[in-house]
């Protein structure tokens, strides 16, 4: 099955520093979704976009819908050690049916140095 | 409160034994799914249920099989066919909306 392309792949940080990641698919979602998962647990929704070009904020984060509904971005500003985990983005394409089902990302790694 | 419980959070399974992992969800969520993760990698979809008594196979069905006689539950059973079962398994529900899934916390399945 199709898998999102997330980038990079895994980031090693440092506290306070900004984080960056982007996710590509070769076809549209109607939505966009960016999840966390902590070691050893499941993976908790962070922000969920419905509009392209649409800007969204939750605390230190922001996530974008890009215009193409192609790609979507994530920013945490200021990092903190508990940022630690794995990042995945998701796309959908509807509201029905199969079309409801999530296409996950690959997932970026991300590791805080203090 | 409402969620998604998934049980045991560890499990070991000699080889050659079926093992039956369980997914109970209290949300009144339509649709119900099974994800498989190996260390370090992404999730992928073993099976999936949009509605009771109906589900479809994922990208990896080969070696599981699910039932779903109720709306709250969704168990997956490894059989022996599957030839490398020992991942981390993730258990999730929706509505039929764009609102996501609810992830329930994990099991991690061991063959010794």
């Amino acid at each position: 099955g199709q898998q999102l392309n997330q980038s990079p792949q895994s980031m090693f940080i440092q506290e306070g520093e900004d984080v960056s990641m982007n996710c590509t698919s070769s076809s549209i979602f109607n939505t966009w979704l960016w999840y966390k998962q902590d070691p050893g647990e499941g993976p908790v929704l962070l922000i969920a976009l419905y509009k392209a070009g649409e800007l969204t904020s939750n605390g230190r984060l922001t996530a974008q819908f890009g215009i193409t509904r192609k790609d979507s971005f994530l920013n945490i500003s200021a990092s903190i050690p508990s940022d630690v985990g794995i990042y995945f983005c998701a796309g959908q394409l509807g509201n029905t049916g199969t079309a409801s089902k999530l296409t996950f990302g690959t997932g970026t790694r991300l590791q805080v140095t203090l | 409160d409402g969620g998604i419980t998934q049980s045991p959070k560890y499990l070991f399974r000699k080889e050659g034994q079926n093992v039956t992992l369980s997914c109970e969800q209290n949300l009144n969520h339509d649709a119900m799914y099974w994800y498989r993760q190996d260390p370090g990698q992404g999730l992928r979809l073993i099976y999936y249920s949009q509605i009771v008594n109906d589900f479809q196979k994922g990208d990896i069905a080969e070696g599981y099989s699910v039932s779903r006689e109720k709306k709250e539950s969704f168990p997956l059973t490894v059989t022996s066919a599957q030839k490398n079962p020992t991942a981390f398994y993730l258990c999730a529900s929706s509505f039929h909306s764009p609102y996501g899934y609810t992830f329930g916390s994990g099991t991690r399945l061991t063959v010794v």
